[in-house]
């Protein structure tokens, strides 16, 4: 059984750098996808962007935020963590990391990507 | 983006109750379309895959349908344990959106 676990600083002043990592056990992180989504307060789930690490690292972000995130891996950790620039109060929220794992559907013959494993959120704030 | 309007925001309904909630897309996912149900407090719960395929272990009284861009979740016998907010998702291209929730109440 995956389980994955955030820690960070729970209070970032604005204009500064929010800093994450997810740490995980159960699982390799050399396996799957591994996703940042976050959720403000009261409104619904947007995805960060996502790293894989098997082999050369790859990122695919979020355009709406692309310019300020950066995900990196540590595999002799088994963590992966997620970066976010300039934040303003608009980046307060509860972020969550997430196995993205693809399933093969025999109905339909095709594999299909869902988030299946969850972290419990952490609550980043953003104030001076 | 690919944009997710779920419907209705909320709904409140008895124990017992059919309760039926519409994801529409604002182009064609085929059926690249996930459920996931967020409790208070909660992290989202995976439900549902590929429009209609049931997770392991998610109650049977909850089914899915749809393809393109118009998808239903229905919970068929409503149950003290459902109230939550539903989601669904896109997994047809990044990035991945969501809808913007259903909250199920209990009456």
């Amino acid at each position: 059984q995956v389980q994955l676990r955030e820690s960070g600083p729970g209070l970032v002043k604005p204009s500064e750098t929010l800093s994450l990592i997810c740490s995980v056990s159960g699982d390799s992180i050399t396996n799957f996808y591994w996703s940042w989504i976050r959720q403000p307060a009261g409104k619904g789930l947007e995805w960060i962007g996502r790293i894989e690490a098997s082999g050369s690292v790859t990122t695919n972000y979020n355009p709406s935020l692309k310019s300020r995130v950066t995900m990196s891996a540590d595999t002799s950790k088994n963590q992966f963590s997620l970066k976010l620039t300039s934040v303003s109060a608009a980046d307060t929220a509860v972020y969550y990391c997430v196995r993205q794992h693809s399933f093969y559907y025999h109905t339909t013959g095709y594999y299909y990507s869902r988030f299946d494993s969850w972290g419990q959120g952490i609550l980043v704030t953003v104030s001076s | 983006d690919i944009q997710m309007t779920q419907s209705p925001s909320s709904l409140s309904a008895s124990v017992g109750d059919r309760v039926t909630i519409t994801c529409r897309a604002s182009q064609n996912i085929n059926n690249y379309l996930n459920w996931y149900q967020q409790k208070s407090g909660k992290a989202p719960k995976l439900l549902m895959s590929a429009a209609s395929s049931l997770l392991s272990g998610v109650p049977s009284r909850f089914s899915g349908s749809g393809s393109g861009t118009e998808f239903t979740l229905t919970i068929s016998g409503l149950q003290p344990d459902d109230l939550a907010y539903y989601y669904c998702q896109q997994s047809y291209t990044t990035p991945w959106t969501f809808g913007q929730g259903t909250k199920v109440e209990i009456k």
